[in-house]
């Protein structure tokens, strides 16, 4: 059973990166069926797919974050990271990881908060 | 992107009842459709995908349906811990897109 497990800074201030990272384990990461995900939920709020990674390195970005965020993995930790630049208090949100199997995240962290706060 | 609209965006139901979900996206995504539950404070988790596979471990009270650009989650015989909000995510083209959620509570 693979589990995933988000870790970072809970507060982070306006204009600085925000930095994340997800540990799995239950599976290998250079397992090649499977993709990583980072997406984020505002409190109250929906859904939004941030970027996936595969274990190549090969990165997709959500077009509406990309030229602010980075996706990289590190197979020799089972582990894969996410960076995003200039946050606003607009970034303040839960983080999940989470893989991708066929298109759907079939597996998910337990989320991290992470608010934009002066 | 492709946009994912669901309703109704709240439903209010009791246990032992039937309900039924609508998505429907703004163009044809054949059935390359999900479904999560997500309970309050917690992570979401998938219950079918390709528009009708329900999941391993996922009761058989939950069933999904269409094709193209309308799908339904159904729920028979609603049981206290299905009170949750739905989300559908289509898989068909990046970037991926959710709706934005029902939630469904207890009348």
């Amino acid at each position: 059973q693979v589990q995933l497990q988000e870790s970072g800074p809970g507060l982070v201030q306006p204009s600085e990166t925000l930095s994340l990272m997800c540990a799995v384990s239950g599976d290998s990461i250079n397992n090649g069926n499977y993709y990583w995900a980072w997406i984020r939920q505002p409190p109250g709020k929906g859904l939004e797919w941030i970027g996936s990674v595969y274990y190549s390195g090969t990165t997709y970005y959500n077009p509406s974050l990309e030229s602010r965020v980075t996706i990289s993995i590190e197979t020799s930790k089972d582990q894969f990271s996410l960076n995003m630049r200039s946050v606003t208090p607009a970034d303040t949100a839960v983080f999940y990881c989470a893989r991708k199997k066929w298109g759907s995240f079939d597996s998910w962290g337990q989320g991290t908060l992470v608010t934009v706060f002066s | 992107d492709i946009q994912m609209t669901q309703s109704p965006s709240s439903l209010s139901a009791s246990v032992g009842d039937r309900v039924t979900i609508t998505c429907r996206a703004g163009q044809t995504i054949s059935n390359y459709l999900n479904w999560y539950q997500q309970r309050p404070g917690k992570a979401p988790t998938l219950m079918i995908y390709g528009a009708s596979t329900l999941r391993s471990g996922v009761p058989s009270r939950f069933s999904g349906s269409g094709s193209g650009t309308d799908f339904s989650l159904t729920i028979t015989s609603l049981q206290p811990e299905d009170f949750a909000t739905y989300y559908c995510q289509q898989s068909y083209s990046t970037p991926y897109t959710f709706g934005l959620g029902t939630k469904l509570d207890i009348k």
